[in-house]
């Protein structure tokens, strides 16, 4: 257990909706990172926090966005959901902005329809 | 951008020893790093080099060479659990720290 808590740990959406994926992080990490990893694309950087602020932006749509709340815990919000958003996304978090290891939440598995 | 390589799968014997590979090309090498990963769970991490050379730790030990652009991870004394993905990424600074992931080793333990 690393001690990242991820919910819902399942999910099952049809096209076009919209959900919020929730992470709380390891007590004391300040940072949190979201990650896509589907079949095809392999694990993906999507986005990280910092404290509150966003930190760095990796392969993250539009349809997409995220937040870091005042007790630090996350949410990503995917919009106009497709096919294609299938997938797990992990949740991961660290200490410091930059700090070289990571631990990942369990993650949440997606299902479009 | 960073290209990361990693052969898809690999397949070796209970007790025996396997070297996983990795090369990368990245324009702001800031470390490189092993992750495990059982099938639908998280990524658990490995190991982190950073500098030239080799880093042992317990039955898995991970090697780097920057000029290369080369890293592999060696698995001893392979166990039936230690068939799994191994993931390998890479920190680039000049794109904000954050983590770069080849597509994974599946390696599979057999008796």
């Amino acid at each position: 257990d690393s001690g990242v808590t991820q919910t819902p740990k399942h999910l099952i959406t049809a096209t076009g909706q919209r959900v919020t994926l929730r992470c709380s992080p390891r007590s004391g990490d300040l940072s949190v990172y979201w990650y896509q990893q589907s079949l095809d694309q392999g694990l993906q950087f999507l986005i990280q926090y910092y404290n509150g602020e966003e930190r760095a932006k990796g392969n993250i749509l539009e349809r997409f966005s995220a937040q870091q709340f005042p007790d630090l815990h996350s949410e990503l919000n995917l919009s106009s959901l497709e096919l294609g958003d299938s997938a797990l996304y992990f949740c991961a978090s660290s200490v410091t902005r930059s700090s070289y290891e990571q631990y990942f939440g369990p993650g949440t598995r997606l299902t479009v329809t | 951008g960073q290209n990361i390589d990693q052969p898809t799968e690999m397949t070796a014997t209970e007790g025996a020893i396997v070297q996983i590979n990795c090369t990368y090309q990245t324009s702001g090498f800031n470390g490189l790093f092993w992750y495990q990963q059982h099938a639908g769970e998280a990524p658990t991490f490995l190991s982190y080099n950073v500098l030239d050379g080799l880093e042992e730790k317990g039955r898995f030990s991970s090697f780097l060479s920057r000029s290369k652009g080369y890293s592999y991870l060696l698995l001893k004394e392979l166990q039936m659990k230690d068939s799994a993905s191994y993931l390998c990424a890479v920190r680039d600074h000049n794109a904000g720290n954050m983590l770069t992931f080849g597509g994974g080793t599946r390696l599979m333990v057999k008796p």
